[in-house]
């Protein structure tokens, strides 16, 4: 079983719509949980950024961490057709360089 | 400030033949990275390191080979490439610290024949 299990897609919305992403992982040492966009041949790219448990709002985006359960989401909404990406949950504990553990991705796509 | 780059872009290589990977960032990261992303296994990590002339191995090292001599450089080698190490690379630094956050350079794609 991975430590971080995230539903592959696609994903397919109409414009407008609310999008939410979902990544469960198995490791309670993570403390540190973040999403990255990555475009078609394009290197990821930090969206959001969450330590512990909460929420944490940036526009049109929310990153929710459930601890308790272990789960973690990232809601999008007015999603538009530039959002059509593939969404990387990571996590990390700390220390010991810091690695991040990464989902497989879950590709987006939002119709006109 | 260019943060991070890779080169090459792309490469075709043939099986047992060796190539050198560089990365290269500009924002005085302490850390830095090397991945390599294949189709439904998602971002693996090779090697990493945490300073200037440090490398540690990753979940995936077999077969790779890294170099940290300068801060801002970081070299993945492969001495004798197979074709199992067809992929997309790719680097990322960080800070340190408390910052976790990584930042990811553009890719290089490699195709081992």
């Amino acid at each position: 079983q991975k430590e971080v299990e995230q539903d592959p897609g696609p994903l397919s919305v109409p414009e407008g719509a609310i999008v939410s992403l979902n990544c469960t992982y198995s490791n309670s040492a993570f403390q540190y949980f973040m999403w990255y966009r990555q475009y078609s041949r394009k290197g990821p790219e930090l969206l959001m950024y969450t330590y512990s448990s909460g929420n944490k709002e940036d526009g049109r985006f929310t990153a929710q961490v459930d601890k308790s359960s272990k789960y973690i989401s990232l809601f999008i909404r007015d999603s538009q057709p530039s959002d059509s990406a593939t969404y990387l949950c990571a996590m990390s504990g700390g220390g010991g360089g810091n690695k991040l553990t990464f989902g497989t991705g879950t590709q987006l796509k939002v119709e006109l | 400030n260019a943060g991070v780059t890779q080169t090459p872009k792309f490469r075709v290589l043939k099986t047992g033949q060796s190539m050198t990977l560089l990365c290269a960032q500009d924002m005085n990261h302490e850390y830095m990275y090397w991945y390599r992303q294949d189709p439904g296994m998602g971002l693996r990590l090779i090697h990493y390191s945490v300073g200037e002339g440090t490398t540690a191995k990753g979940e995936v090292p077999d077969g790779y080979n890294v170099s940290r001599l300068k801060k801002q450089n970081f070299l993945l080698g492969l001495e004798s490439a197979a074709p199992s190490q067809t992929s997309v690379y790719f680097c990322a630094s960080r800070e340190g610290g408390i910052k976790e956050t990584q930042y990811f350079g553009p890719g290089t794609r490699l195709l081992v024949l």
